[in-house]
């Protein structure tokens, strides 16, 4: 069965105390691997796209990157702002030619001041 | 550019009932999916349309369904409201012509069912 999980499920950080989430997934014919966060009320805003083992992709304080099993979002030095729950989502075959989605159940991440 | 918008934001049900609701997609997004999220599940994946025509459906029973319209705009309908139904419903558009997980979404239409 394909499936993607997400740890921890929750991840309290001081201010400026790096860590990383990761995502792990089982899934045949993987396409990519996307990257997302959610603000508490809003829909999820995308951040990274990672296609194939090795990419890594940085945006501030945030670094995504990708092995053959597992994706990890790395965060440098976090701010109280960064606080959001983390989504993972991995694109694959799923037995149609468009590819289904298939969404982790997120990390929430509060960093405190 | 306009986001994605969604509406009605919240809404309050009784069981039995039916809800309609409605998802502007970012202008020239031609795929528009749809999304249900709760503190359970996460995000299931209810369905997706690219012009007009529905490419991937979840598992979710008949009692869901949804459309798309010529201009994209796309509206997604609940029959026969249970419980369990309460949710975020998100609406999501991308380009589309392939599949993608690059989303574009909305803040999503809050449904409780009592």
């Amino acid at each position: 069965e394909d499936q993607v999980t997400q740890s921890p499920e929750a991840l309290r950080l001081q201010e400026g105390e790096s860590s990383s989430l990761n995502c792990s997934y089982t899934v045949s014919g993987l396409r990519g691997l996307f990257w997302y966060r959610q603000d508490p009320g809003k829909g999820p805003e995308f951040l990274f796209t990672l296609y194939s083992a090795g990419e890594e992709k940085e945006k501030e304080r945030l670094k995504a990157t990708l092995t053959k099993k597992e994706s990890f979002l790395h965060i440098t030095a976090p701010k109280p702002e960064d606080s959001a729950t983390y989504l993972c989502a991995v694109l694959h075959a799923g037995g149609t030619s468009y590819g289904k989605l298939t969404f982790g159940q997120g990390t929430i991440l509060t960093v405190h001041p | 550019k306009a986001g994605v918008t969604q509406t009605p934001r919240y809404l309050i049900k009784t069981r039995g009932q039916q809800v309609t609701l409605s998802c502007s997609p970012i202008s020239g997004h031609r795929s528009v999916s749809w999304y249900q999220q709760t503190p359970g599940q996460g995000l299931q994946f209810l369905f997706e349309y690219f012009s007009e025509t529905q490419r991937n459906k979840g598992n979710f029973p008949g009692r869901f369904s949804g459309r798309q319209f010529s201009n994209s705009r796309s509206e997604m309908n609940v029959s026969t409201l249970e419980l369990g139904d309460s949710a975020l419903y998100l609406c999501a558009s991308s380009l589309g012509a392939r599949g993608t997980g690059e989303l574009f979404f909305g803040e999503g239409s809050r449904l409780t069912v009592l």
